[in-house]
């Protein structure tokens, strides 16, 4: 069975600070992984994901996440905070043959001005 | 630009009625999921369809019943709506794996916020 764990459900950062939202999954096979941000009021859209190859993977709005195979880890950063990326944060893993995803609780990140 | 479509942003029904929830994609993916979203629980997997008229339960299936019919439209079922069916609904698309097994990102629509009173 696969699972995804984030830790903290709430971080909060100043503007201009980096931002780290964790990941850690658990699977017996190789995973592929994903972030998700979700805006107030609207769906989930794809920030990056890793699949095979490359462990640092750079995704939109200037979001990287590495996977580490050795902490089945696959953390989010971005060096320097903006205003505009206060959202909610979904880390996501699939490995079953369906596609489907599982879906970590979620981190919400607030920027203080 | 790809598009996915819920067809009510709000919706507010009575305890027991039969409510429809619609999703239409316009990506001609194969698998359609449908979610609920509550708050600190991230999203459960009610029900997910990976062709016309297949489809398999999720996680919290209990209550809901769904159809897909044609390949771009998935629609979720509350039989006999309850106030614990209150919630943020949210239907996605994907592709299915690749020729290399890989998987691809799924598509949400905005979601639809039930109120069962």
């Amino acid at each position: 069975a696969q699972s995804v764990t984030q830790l903290g459900s709430h971080v909060s950062v100043s503007e201009g600070a980096l931002v780290l939202l964790r990941c850690n999954y658990s699977s017996s096979v190789p995973p592929y992984l994903f972030w998700y941000v979700q805006y107030p009021n609207q769906g989930l859209q794809l920030l990056l994901k890793y699949t095979t190859g490359a462990t640092l993977v750079k995704g939109i709005n200037g979001f990287e996440a590495e996977f580490k195979k050795s902490e089945t880890s696959f953390h989010l950063t971005k060096p320097s905070a903006h205003m505009s990326d206060a959202a909610e944060y979904f880390c996501a893993v699939s490995v079953t043959n369906a596609g489907k995803s599982t879906f970590g609780d979620g981190t919400t990140l607030t920027v203080k001005p | 630009d790809v598009k996915v479509t819920q067809s009510s942003r709000y919706l507010v029904k009575r305890t027991g009625e039969k409510v429809f929830l619609e999703c239409v994609q316009d990506m001609d993916h194969e698998n359609m999921f449908w979610y609920r979203q509550d708050p600190g629980l991230g999203l459960r997997l009610i029900y997910f369809s990976y062709d016309v008229k297949m489809k398999e339960k999720g996680d919290i299936p209990e209550g809901y019943s769904v159809s897909r019919e044609k390949k771009e439209r998935f629609s979720l079922i509350l039989e006999s709506a309850s106030t614990n069916q209150t919630s943020m609904y949210l239907c996605a698309s994907s592709r299915p794996r690749d020729g290399t097994g890989g998987f691809y990102e799924q598509y949400f629509g905005p979601g639809t916020r039930l109120t069962v009173t």
